[in-house]
């Protein structure tokens, strides 16, 4: 059975720093691209970016480049988001996908991850 | 950026209705179109993919069709179970782009 299994809530502060993860079973993980799609409180789905773990080639969304940093590690069929400096906006839930290529519709989604911001 | 436009924003129906949602591409796109279902406190299930193709396991009251620019998700007869927000996603081109939902509401 395919999964992406993501960690859990996290509450931070801004200008604190956090890695997501995003950990995929039942299927080869180095064979399929991994996405992240943000969804804000209350509001639609925004696309931020790909990593193709088998390489760690990576595309952003113009929105997100230089604001996050995917990478993967294959060794433990995991995929990370991460920020460098939270900042209040960031607040929102955080959805791992797979995709069959990089031209491919997403198929499997994460659970998701709530990241909330807090002073 | 592809701009992808959904509508309507939101809908009342009965169980049994016909439901229709749209999403017209600002370029074309080929059928490189899927659709989502949402309902809340959960995550996305793909519903469609390559515009019209049905994911396995979905119930087959849901279609997709179109080409270019503009792609419908028609639900045959509402269930009670489809009461949920859809999204239109195109993967033709970074960065990909989504629909801003549809808000299928019980009347």
């Amino acid at each position: 059975e395919v999964q992406l299994v993501q960690s859990g809530a996290e509450v931070k502060k801004p200008g604190e720093s956090l890695k997501i993860s995003c950990k995929g079973s039942g299927y080869s993980f180095t064979s399929y691209w991994i996405g992240w799609v943000r969804q804000m409180p209350g509001k639609g789905l925004e696309w931020m970016g790909i990593i193709y773990p088998g390489d760690s080639d990576t595309t952003y969304s113009p929105s997100f480049q230089g604001q996050v940093t995917i990478s993967a590690d294959k060794s433990i069929s995991t995929a990370y988001l991460q920020w460098s400096s939270l900042k209040a906006s960031d607040s929102a839930m955080y959805y791992c996908v797979r995709l069959f290529s990089i031209s491919s519709c997403p198929d499997y989604w994460g659970q998701g991850t709530l990241v909330t911001l807090s002073s | 950026d592809i701009q992808m436009t959904q509508s309507p924003s939101s809908l009342s129906a009965s169980v049994g209705d016909r439901v229709t949602i749209t999403c017209r591409a600002s370029q074309g796109i080929r059928n490189d179109l899927g659709w989502y279902q949402q309902k809340p406190g959960k995550a996305p299930k793909r519903l469609i993919y390559a515009a019209s193709s049905l994911q396995d396991g979905v119930p087959s009251r849901f279609s997709g069709s179109g080409s270019g620019t503009e792609f419908t998700l028609t639900i045959s007869s509402l269930q009670p179970e489809d009461f949920a927000t859809y999204y239109c996603l195109q993967h033709k081109s970074f960065p990909w782009t989504f629909g801003q939902g549809t808000k299928v509401e019980i009347k």
